[in-house]
């Protein structure tokens, strides 16, 4: 049993280039959800997909873009990567009502130069 | 809206001691409140929740109660080891699909 899986692992970037983040889960879960981390703060929600063929702004969506591309795969494009985007993004799971907990993968870590 | 508020660390500790990371939380209604933890250069895993008041989450020796009246949901171990170095994160969820967290607390166990 997988979770949630994130790929790739770590990317470098130029300002100006794009690319997209993929996150995929094997748990049946509904809800997905895409974070950024940075140092020395929490998570901030960027986008969530409450079910399959939906989707909703977070915290912090300016310069991202979201596809729920089907129950299991839900992922985050830059399309034109900033330095301020420099960050670690987690993709989650989350069991539905009334347990609600989410389940994260690995993590990303994107550089932006 | 909803916010957590936890203690800023770091958190240093020797091995053996007893761990308190305080956490608050303001929220309308009966959330379910939960802790996350953060190993180095891994994403978030759950340690532990609770769902409604005065209810006890337990996992790895770490406890943690639901505090209506002081709307807390502190964090305790009574004996920490090295390997729980880690940061920490107090979270809540109101009845929709999303969390709230806290800022996080990271927790140094020395030997």
């Amino acid at each position: 049993n997988a979770g949630v899986t994130q790929t790739p692992k770590f990317q470098v970037l130029k300002t100006g280039q794009s690319m997209t983040l993929q996150c995929a889960q094997d748990m049946n879960h509904n809800s997905m959800y895409w974070y950024r981390q940075d140092p020395g703060m929490g998570l901030r929600l960027i986008y969530y997909s409450a079910s399959e063929g939906t989707t909703d702004k977070g915290e912090v969506p300016n310069g991202y873009n979201v596809s729920r591309l089907n129950k299991r795969e839900f992922s985050l494009r830059l399309e034109s990567a900033a330095p301020s985007q420099t960050s670690v993004y987690f993709c989650a799971s989350s069991v539905p009502p009334p347990s609600q907990e989410q389940y994260f993968g690995p993590g990303t870590r994107l550089t932006v130069t | 809206g909803d916010s957590v508020t936890q203690m800023e660390g770091p958190v240093t500790l020797s091995e053996e001691a007893f761990l308190t990371i305080n956490c608050t939380y303001t929220a309308t209604g009966y959330p379910s409140l939960f802790w996350y933890v953060q190993y180095p250069g891994e994403g978030l895993q759950l340690l532990l929740k609770a769902t409604k008041a005065d209810d006890k989450g337990s996992n790895k020796g770490f406890e943690a109660t639901y505090r209506k009246e002081t709307t807390s949901f502190h964090l305790e171990k009574g004996s920490v080891q090295v390997s729980d170095s880690a940061v920490y994160f107090c979270a809540l969820n109101n009845a929709g699909n999303m969390l709230t967290f806290g800022g996080g607390t990271r927790l140094m166990v020395k030997p």
